[in-house]
């Protein structure tokens, strides 16, 4: 089993629709939790941390599951900029490795 | 802003040939790391690095080595390149041991073919 899992997509969405999508991890002493995105043919860039309680930036939140071991990303009223892959990343504390999904690919239609 | 650099955006190389791949970072992070990335597989980690000439073996680190000889500089070696090695290369860096924040600052990638 993947430490990271995450469904690679394609999410094929239209423009101004909400998207979300989850991510699963099999460690349960994972600590900190992060969604990336990466365009295509680009390198990965950070896009929010996950905190417990759950965050908000602007169109994009991210939720926590500890107990069910999994950490969601959604995205209200999509533009086309929004297409790329979302990478779900994990680190366990006490050294900064970080672990990664393979990706979900997110695709929006005019 | 942070600035990642890789020496080369794609490279064509034989199998058996020793290969270089450099990484600059200008924003005095202590931490540098190389990952590849291969369809369907994300990210996996092949060295890292947290100091100057110190380095940590990743998830996957046969047939690679790694120099650290200042701070700013990162540099993967494949010692006889195969073809299992064709991938996407990425170096990170991120700011330091003691900082909570774990962001990592990515280049812009190598693509790496071995025929």
């Amino acid at each position: 089993r993947k430490e990271v899992e995450q469904d690679p997509g394609p999410f094929n969405v239209p423009e101004g629709a909400t998207v979300a999508f989850n991510c699963t991890y099999s460690n349960s002493a994972s600590q900190s939790f992060f969604w990336y995105r990466q365009d295509c043919r680009k390198e990965p860039k950070l896009l929010m941390s996950v905190y417990s309680s759950g965050n908000e930036d602007g169109r994009f939140t991210a939720q926590l599951n500890r107990a069910s071991q999994y950490i969601s990303l959604l995205i209200r009223d999509s533009k086309l900029s929004d297409s790329a892959t979302y990478l779900c990343v994990v680190n366990m504390d006490s050294n900064y490795q970080l672990i990664w999904g393979a990706g979900t690919k997110l695709i929006i239609k005019p | 802003d942070v600035k990642v650099t890789q020496s080369s955006r794609y490279l064509v190389k034989r199998t058996g040939e020793k290969v270089f791949l450099e990484c600059v970072q200008d924003m005095d992070h202590e931490n540098m790391f190389w990952y590849r990335q291969d369809p369907g597989l994300g990210l996996r980690l092949i060295y890292f690095s947290y100091d100057v000439k110190m380095k940590e073996k990743g998830d996957i680190p046969e047939g690679y080595s790694v120099s650290r000889e200042k701070k700013e500089r990162f540099s993967l070696i494949l010692e006889s390149a195969s073809t299992n090695q064709t991938s996407m290369y990425l170096c990170a860096s991120s700011l330091s041991r003691a900082q909570s924040t774990y962001e990592q600052y990515f280049g812009p990638g190598t693509r790496l073919t071995v025929t």
